[in-house]
């Protein structure tokens, strides 16, 4: 069945660390999206992508990078210089044209110990 | 700029009861799109519904019916005989239609919706 993976679902890091979340796609979607949720706030954009070797920026990417190096993956990395990584985040994709719905993944908890 | 605020922060109701998510929107553009997902406990947000800036027409699926109103620019949602099963978090959200293709979508802080048995 098609879909987005996201992988772990449950990631611990420690202060100071770098840590990469999965994101595979098999929908053959061009455009990926990565989200943050913190608990009651909406979804806020970290990084998209609408091509393979270029993504840009959203509304709070500060401390986290992205690559899109194959159309299936867009993997995001928490770096140290995130200052408050705690949060549920998500990968989603899209068809490049047209506003059809986002197909989200099922999520990636990371809390920072 | 754009802007989806859902004002009911969470909603409690018994089953069978008929439930409304508010959701008011601004935007400028005047082609957009308006959506809802809810979000179950596991996490992951499933797509209910996308309308057009140039449909009006209220839309009704099962038990779950839609009421876009653009002079109120409201895009509200109604639950008719609520379930269990419909406990989860409900996004409202807005994507303006770029010409770039690129759509970014502005999301609502949500609405909890308990339903209880």
């Amino acid at each position: 069945d098609g879909g987005i993976t996201q992988s772990p679902k449950y990631l611990f890091r420690k202060e100071g660390q770098n840590v990469t979340l999965s994101c595979e796609q098999n929908l053959n979607h061009d455009a990926m999206y990565w989200y943050r949720q913190d608990p009651g706030q909406g979804l806020r954009l970290i990084y998209y992508s609408q091509i393979v070797n270029d993504f840009q920026k959203g509304d709070i990417a500060e401390g986290y990078s992205v690559s899109r190096e194959k159309k299936e993956s867009f993997p995001l990395t928490v770096t140290s210089a995130q200052k408050n990584p705690t949060a549920f985040y998500l990968c989603a994709s899209t068809l490049s044209q047209g506003a059809y719905g986002y197909t989200f993944g099922s999520g990636t908890r990371l809390t920072v110990v | 700029a754009q802007k989806v605020t859902q004002a009911q922060t969470e909603i409690s109701v018994v089953e069978k009861e008929d439930v409304t998510l508010d959701c008011v929107y601004e935007t400028r553009d005047t082609t957009y799109y308006l959506f809802w997902y809810k979000q179950p406990p596991s996490g992951e947000l499933v797509f209910l519904i996308r309308r057009n800036s140039f449909d009006e027409q209220n839309e009704i699926s099962g038990r779950y019916s839609w009421n876009f109103q653009k002079s109120t620019s409201s895009f509200n949602f109604t639950i008719t005989a609520s379930q269990v099963v419909d406990s989860a978090v409900y996004f409202c959200a807005l994507s303006e239609a770029g010409g770039t293709g690129f759509q970014k979508l502005v999301f609502g802080t949500g609405t909890r919706l308990l339903v209880s048995p």
